[in-house]
């Protein structure tokens, strides 16, 4: 089982730009996350889907859009990049919501020039 | 590598110690604990959880305690490793569908 993928872990843009950030899980998982890391600011929840067909915002989601796809996965749009927006982005994903073990991607380090 | 260690509280020991890794939290109703390594470059890695029904709960090497009476959790790691520097990172579930993230101590092991 591979667990958690992200593509891609590199990404440079431009202030405007747009991209999607991918992420997918092969454990049969319900529960997906994508988070952002800052120097300093610990993992900030962006959006969640506590279930395929359901999403939710989470403490950090101006600027971001998601698609839960289908159960395996679950993207992140930044329509209109912002140098702010500039991080290293996780997706994660648990059994279930709530008290379970969420089970990390390896990042995507993005620059918004 | 990432430079996520920035600005962190950071604790120093040498190899063999034991390392003590504290972590306030905030919310009483929080009924669930866990925490996370994260090496450099990398995602977090679950270490061990514990639920509010317990006090202690142990694992290889690792024990984390829970003082619900001062909302502290801590992590315990015997004999410390140079491959156990890394930052790491508590969270709470306070009754809702998602954790919350501390913001995370580093330790640097000396060999």
């Amino acid at each position: 089982n591979a667990g958690v993928t992200q593509t891609p872990k590199f990404q440079v843009l431009k202030t405007g730009q747009s991209m999607t950030l991918q992420c997918a899980q092969d454990m049969n998982h319900n529960s997906m996350y994508w988070y952002r890391q800052d120097p300093g600011m610990g993992l900030r929840l962006i959006y969640y889907s506590a279930s395929e067909g359901t999403t939710d915002k989470g403490e950090v989601p101006n600027g971001y859009n998601v698609s839960r796809l289908n159960k395996r996965e679950f993207s992140l749009r930044l329509e209109s990049a912002a140098p702010s927006q500039t991080s290293v982005y996780f997706c994660a994903s648990s059994r279930t919501s709530g008290i379970n073990e969420q089970f990390f991607g390896p990042g995507t380090r993005l620059t918004v020039l | 590598g990432e430079s996520v260690g920035l600005h962190l509280p950071t604790l120093s020991v040498q190899e063999g110690d034991n390392s003590i890794i504290n972590c306030a939290y905030s919310n009483s109703a929080s009924d669930y604990f866990i925490w996370y390594k994260q090496e450099s470059g990398k995602g977090p890695q679950f270490i061990i959880d514990i639920r509010s029904n317990m006090d202690k709960r142990q694992g290889q090497r690792v024990t984390v305690l829970l003082n619900k009476t001062v909302k502290h959790l801590s992590l315990q790691i015997a004999a410390t490793q140079p491959g156990d520097s890394a930052v790491y990172f508590c969270a709470e579930n306070s009754g809702y569908s998602t954790l919350t993230f501390g913001k995370g101590t580093m330790l640097l092991v000396s060999p």
